[in-house]
C-alpha cells in the first residue's frame, strides 16, 4: 500500500514548455486534489476531482489543466510554463463521502521554471 | 471565505519541554473540521491531529493536543515533551463540512505555517 505516488519528484523547465505530473493513489479514494506550495503562503488548492469523471477548479487554477484518468490517477498540466509557476507541487486524496475524512498528501514534485 | 492565520512563523522549543502553536480562523460556518499538519525537512505532509467542530472534547494524539475554542476562532497545537524529530513546519487547516452542490469538495484552506526548531 504506497499511499498517494507522485512523479517526477523534481523537473526542471525552461520559460514555455509544456509537462504533466502525474498522481496517483491506491487508497481507492473518491477525490482527489492538486495544491501549490509557495514560500510564506502556505498550500493553495489548484484544482480538485471531487469524483470520477468530474474536476473543479480552486483558488489558482491559472495556467493548469487536469484530467481525472480514472479512479486512482489525477494529472496536472502544465501546457506553456512560467517562472511565476516555480512551486512545489502537492497531489492529495480523500475518501469525501465519509464524514470526517483526511486528506493524504503524495510526497510532493518540485518545479523549477527557467 | 473562510482564512486561517498563524501568527507565529517560528518558535523553537527545548528537548522535552512543551511548546504551543497558535491558530485561529475566520468562518461563518458552524460545522467544520480542523487539523494540524507536520511537514519535516522531507517535504511530505503528515497529519498530526483532527478536530471536529460538533465536539467539544479537545482532539489529543500522544503527544499531541489542541486546545479548541470555537467561539474564539481558536484551534491551538500543543506538543508536550518535544523531541527532536518534532522539528518541522507546521501547518494549521480548516475545512468545510458542507459538499459544494451536492458534490464532495471538501477543500483545505491552510495557514502559511509555523517553524518549529527543537534544541537539544
Amino acid at each position: 500500500n504506497a499511499g498517494v505516488t507522485q512523479t517526477p519528484k523534481f523537473q526542471v523547465l525552461k520559460t514555455g514548455q509544456s509537462m504533466t505530473l502525474q498522481c496517483a493513489q491506491d487508497m481507492n479514494h473518491n477525490s482527489m486534489y492538486w495544491y501549490r506550495q509557495d514560500p510564506g503562503m502556505g498550500l493553495r488548492l489548484i484544482y480538485y476531482s471531487a469524483s470520477e469523471g468530474t474536476t473543479d477548479k480552486g483558488e489558482v487554477p491559472n495556467g493548469y489543466n487536469v484530467s481525472r484518468l480514472n479512479k486512482r490517477e489525477f494529472s496536472l498540466r502544465l501546457e506553456s510554463a512560467a517562472p511565476s509557476q516555480t512551486s512545489v507541487y502537492f497531489c492529495a486524496s480523500s475518501e469525501a463521502r465519509i464524514r470526517g475524512e483526511t486528506q493524504y498528501f503524495g510526497p510532493g514534485t518540485r518545479l523549477l521554471v527557467l | 471565505a473562510q482564512t486561517v492565520t498563524q501568527s507565529q512563523p517560528e518558535m523553537s522549543v527545548q528537548e522535552a519541554e512543551t511548546v504551543t502553536l497558535s491558530c485561529t480562523y475566520d468562518t461563518s460556518e458552524s460545522d467544520y473540521y480542523l487539523f494540524w499538519y507536520k511537514q519535516p525537512p522531507s517535504r511530505q505532509m503528515i497529519l498530526v491531529i483532527r478536530q471536529e467542530a460538533y465536539k467539544q472534547q479537545n482532539a489529543t494524539e500522544n503527544r499531541f493536543s489542541v486546545n479548541f475554542q470555537k467561539a474564539a476562532k481558536s484551534f491551538s497545537l500543543k506538543i508536550s515533551d518535544s523531541q527532536l524529530g518534532d522539528a518541522a513546519m507546521y501547518f494549521c487547516a480548516y475545512r468545510s463540512a458542507r459538499g459544494n452542490s451536492g458534490g464532495s469538495n471538501y477543500k483545505l484552506t491552510f495557514g502559511k505555517g509555523t517553524l518549529l526548531t527543537v534544541n537539544p
